[in-house]
């Protein structure tokens, strides 16, 4: 079993539309939780992270973390032509540790 | 948030040349930085763990005589890809640790012919 699992899509939504992107983990361990947008032939970017679990909000994009269901969101409000990337959940035991990636999630957000 | 560098962002060898990548932490320090290669639509592979001062961690099937790994500084890791083949034409991405935090560079798309 992977460590950490995220359906690759492709994911394709009309412009405003509200966007759920999903991962699951197997490691009860992680506690440090992080959303990356990738564009094509770019590094990844940082969008979001979140110590443990709760909500964290900024902008039009919320992230989630329900650690009793080993379960991550992230939401995307409003979404927009310029959205459309890959986006990688990665996640950490802790700060010393190395982050497991999900296999990326492609958007295109239609207009 | 904090700025990864990478130099050079393409590079194009020939079969049997080497070929090094830099990695540089611009506003931080990084005593830790880590290699990553991906494939076209995968997800990143982690190669290599590049502590300053001592010897990277190498994950399982990477091969640590032909990626060289380097962190000289807090600020700098280089990655030197040995005797390149065809094989090994992919797309290269760093990434420096600041606290809790992982940022990546922008990536470098090596092309062995």
């Amino acid at each position: 079993q992977k460590e950490v699992e995220q359906d690759p899509g492709p994911l394709s939504v009309p412009e405003g539309a509200i966007v759920s992107l999903n991962c699951t983990y197997s490691n009860s361990a992680f506690q440090y939780f992080m959303w990356y947008r990738q564009y094509s032939r770019k590094g990844p970017e940082l969008l979001m992270y979140t110590y443990s679990s709760g909500n964290k909000e900024d902008g039009r994009f919320t992230a989630q973390v329900d650690k009793s269901s080993k379960y991550i969101s992230l939401f995307i409000r409003d979404s927009q032509p310029s959205d459309s990337a890959t986006y990688l959940c990665a996640m950490s035991v802790s700060t010393g540790n190395q982050f497991y990636f999900g296999t990326g999630t492609s958007l295109t957000v239609i207009p | 948030g904090a700025v990864v560098s990478q130099h050079p962002s393409r590079v194009i060898c020939k079969s049997g040349t080497s070929v090094k990548i830099e990695c540089r932490s611009l506003d931080f320090q990084a005593t830790t930085m880590f290699w990553y290669r991906q494939f076209p639509k995968k997800s990143l592979m982690l190669m290599a763990t590049s502590n300053e001062g001592s010897k990277a961690t190498y994950e399982q099937g990477v091969e640590k005589d032909k990626f060289l790994i380097n962190h000289a500084s807090l600020t700098l890791s280089t990655l030197t890809v040995t005797s390149a083949h065809p094989e090994d034409s992919s797309f290269y991405i760093c990434s420096a640790r600041d606290n809790a935090e992982q940022f990546f560079g922008p990536g470098t798309r090596l092309t062995v012919l």
